[in-house]
């Protein structure tokens, strides 16, 4: 199985900073990572696939780059509604797998 | 719109059983491979299954192999998570989620609600 490890596990950042998540698989998966944000007691949403396209509805300010097994999600003004956890997720191979996600708070 | 509205949660048993539901529209069914993906309380996303668009492949965790069984009928738009010999560590709550198709690869974008399963005596 592919292991998905996501750091921090959780921040505290300030409305506009940039914020960096990092997801790193445990062996090559080429561009088959995606991103997800969820908020308290709703469903998951899609935010990025293929390691860095946009899901179509997304506000550019999150973008994803990356391939192989270090990824990284961006958020390049962060906002009160941008409070979250974010989980990433391999697709290249079942079972699929995802982080541990990363719970973003705002200061 | 596409919507994905999960239903048959509630209080159950160890060691019974339980099926879950996944009806579906705004999207053409039979194209599109399905998964159930779950959160414990408290916890992260743990996928759980997955089925082609045909039926004709299934794929499971190691955790539910030979106890939970996925299905659907495309006949009715629905997808199903059949659950036998339930435990405690199978409480949570069970996303229906929809695969999408990009460079020749299946991602998951669009997730139902959810239903919570909470396994008790």
């Amino acid at each position: 199985d592919i292991q998905m490890t996501q750091s921090p596990s959780s921040l505290s950042a300030s409305v506009g900073d940039r914020v960096t998540i990092t997801c790193r698989a445990s062996q090559g998966i080429s561009k088959y990572l995606a991103w997800f944000q969820q908020k308290p007691g709703k469903a998951p949403k899609s935010l990025i696939y293929a390691a860095s396209s946009l899901q179509s509805g997304v506000p550019s300010k999150f973008s994803g780059s990356g391939s192989g097994t270090d990824f990284t999600l961006t958020i390049s003004s962060l906002q009160a509604e941008d409070s979250a956890t974010y989980y990433c997720q391999q697709y290249k191979s079942y079972p699929l797998t995802f982080g541990g996600g990363t719970k973003v708070e705002i200061k | 719109q596409v919507q994905l509205v999960e239903s048959g949660g509630g209080v159950v048993q160890p060691g019974r059983s339980l099926r879950l539901s996944c009806a579906a529209s705004g999207f053409t069914f039979t194209s599109y491979g399905l998964h159930w993906v779950r959160q414990a309380p408290g916890k992260g996303l743990e996928w759980v299954a997955g089925i082609s668009h045909d039926g004709g492949n299934k794929y499971y965790a190691d955790s539910v192999k030979g106890r939970f069984t996925i299905s659907r009928d495309n006949s009715k738009n629905t997808l199903y998570l059949q659950m036998n010999s339930l435990r405690a560590e199978d409480t949570a709550v069970y996303y229906c989620v929809k695969d999408n198709y990009y460079d020749s690869s299946a991602y998951q974008d669009y997730w139902g609600q959810g239903t919570l399963v909470t396994v008790s005596s």
